[in-house]
């Protein structure tokens, strides 16, 4: 079965703009959540998404929003992207919250320049 | 402050080798303790996860173990193939996940 697919692969964006990238998950799975991953910081959690609704938020600006729509599919924006924003941006997907086996996608590649 | 550090950083390994990473978490209440690994470009693929104290789950040359404090992953006779990053990742009470730095493997043939 398919697995979890985030597009684009990659952007660069310019500081001041703002950008949405989306997140298919696996088929039947309602949960999604998204993360951060730097090479300082490693991966940490910006929110998760179960039934159209968030469940969960970690320690992030207000910049960085998401939702989910009703066939699962889910989309993260930042808004007045800055510099420090440049990391890559994964997706996991699992059958129920907090669910014990999380499924990443390949990731969003962001650069802001 | 909930915090999970992993260690070494980094390391290189001959093939055949055998070694263990470490994984230490504060979190109280703990969930769940989950291993990933992580090729140079991929998302993380999903490894192990582990309950409680006592608990040790295998597969292929890994073995993970899990104490009140830390985990284990052990590697046994290595392969290049085996290089990669491994992260670990804590599920608290509310259902957060706290993820570790990671620790990159090299293992040279």
């Amino acid at each position: 079965k398919a697995g979890v697919t985030q597009t684009p692969r990659y952007l660069i964006k310019t500081r001041g703009q703002q950008v949405t990238l989306s997140c298919s998950p696996i088929s039947g799975h309602r949960s999604v959540s998204w993360y951060q991953q730097t090479p300082g910081q490693g991966l940490q959690f910006l929110f998760e998404y179960f039934s159209e609704t968030q469940r969960n938020k970690g320690n992030f600006p207000g910049r960085f929003s998401g939702r989910q729509f009703s066939n699962s599919r889910s989309e993260m924006n930042v808004s007045t992207l800055e510099l420090g924003d440049s990391a890559l941006y994964l997706c996991a997907s699992s059958l129920n919250p907090g669910g014990t086996e999380a499924f990443f996608g390949q990731g969003t590649r962001l650069t802001v320049v | 402050e909930d915090q999970v550090t992993q260690s070494p950083e980094a390391l290189r390994l001959q093939e055949g080798e055998s070694s263990s990473l470490n994984c230490s978490y504060t979190v109280s209440g703990l969930r769940g303790l989950f291993w990933y690994r992580q090729d140079p470009g991929k998302g993380p693929e999903f490894l192990f996860t582990l309950y409680s104290a006592g608990e040790e789950k295998e597969k292929e040359r890994l073995k993970a173990t899990l104490t009140k404090k830390e985990s284990f992953l052990h590697i046994t006779a290595p392969k290049p193939e085996d290089s990669a990053t491994y992260l670990c990742a804590v599920q608290a009470p509310g259902n957060q996940f706290y993820f570790g730095t990671g620790t990159s493997l090299t293992v040279i043939p």
